[in-house]
């Protein structure tokens, strides 16, 4: 299996813009985590799915932030609109039971 | 706030000497603790796990140990090589499984030839 699969693995965008950001988990997980980095406050969960159903979205900052996930093999995760405080890498992890398997992220700067 | 702390940001080790990485953290409700280690541009890996009816969990150059009355874990590599060079993140979660893991951020190892 090629693992977890994010795209793209940069994004440029300019403030107000909408942002998608896309995962493909390793096939069989049926949890599937989007988490982001920063500096101050680490890895911080945003949103997690089973088997496609969002289970706890408590860590999506703001109505700006939603999560899709359409099939078991894809997942977005759509920023609109954008600001420059969302910059930070995202990552998306896949799993069916303990430490999830991260993706290689996607690093997105909002100038 | 952080209910996962990693208070050391960087730590400098020579090689083939212990490398200790430490973690404390606040919610008595966790029972389920990994370290997670990650290199630059990639996705972190994830390492070594202990949950909470253990003190002690060991993976050839890798031990955890947990106490859990201080509410703290540490991770330690020994020997240290120069390959374990990378962030170290904490995690911690209320039960074993997949579910939301709290994480810290992070403690930069370097270990010196």
């Amino acid at each position: 299996d090629a693992g977890v699969i994010q795209s793209p693995r940069h994004e440029v965008t300019e403030m107000g813009q909408e942002v998608t950001l896309r995962c493909k988990p390793i096939s069989g997980h049926d949890y599937l985590f989007w988490y982001r980095q920063t500096m101050m406050r680490g890895l911080e969960l945003l949103i997690y799915f089973n088997n496609n159903v969002p289970i706890d979205d408590s860590g999506m900052p703001e109505d700006r932030f939603s999560a899709k996930m359409p099939n078991a093999s894809f997942s977005t995760l759509k920023i609109q609109p954008s600001e420059p405080r969302d910059s930070a890498v995202y990552f998306c992890a896949s799993t069916t039971y303990g430490a999830g398997i991260f993706g290689s992220g996607t690093r997105l700067t909002v100038v | 706030d952080q209910q996962v702390k990693q208070n050391s940001p960087s730590l400098s080790v020579q090689e083939g000497r212990i490398s200790i990485l430490n973690c404390d953290y606040t919610n008595s409700m966790f029972d389920y603790f990994l370290w997670y280690k990650k290199y630059p541009a990639e996705g972190p890996t994830f390492l070594i796990s202990i949950s909470s009816i253990k003190d002690k969990n060991e993976d050839g150059r890798f031990t955890v140990f947990l106490n859990k009355s201080a509410k703290h874990l540490s991770l330690h590599i020994v020997p240290s090589q120069p390959g374990d060079s990378a962030v170290y993140f904490c995690a911690a979660s209320e039960m074993d499984g997949a579910n939301n893991l709290f994480f810290g951020t992070g403690t930069r190892l370097t270990v010196i030839p």
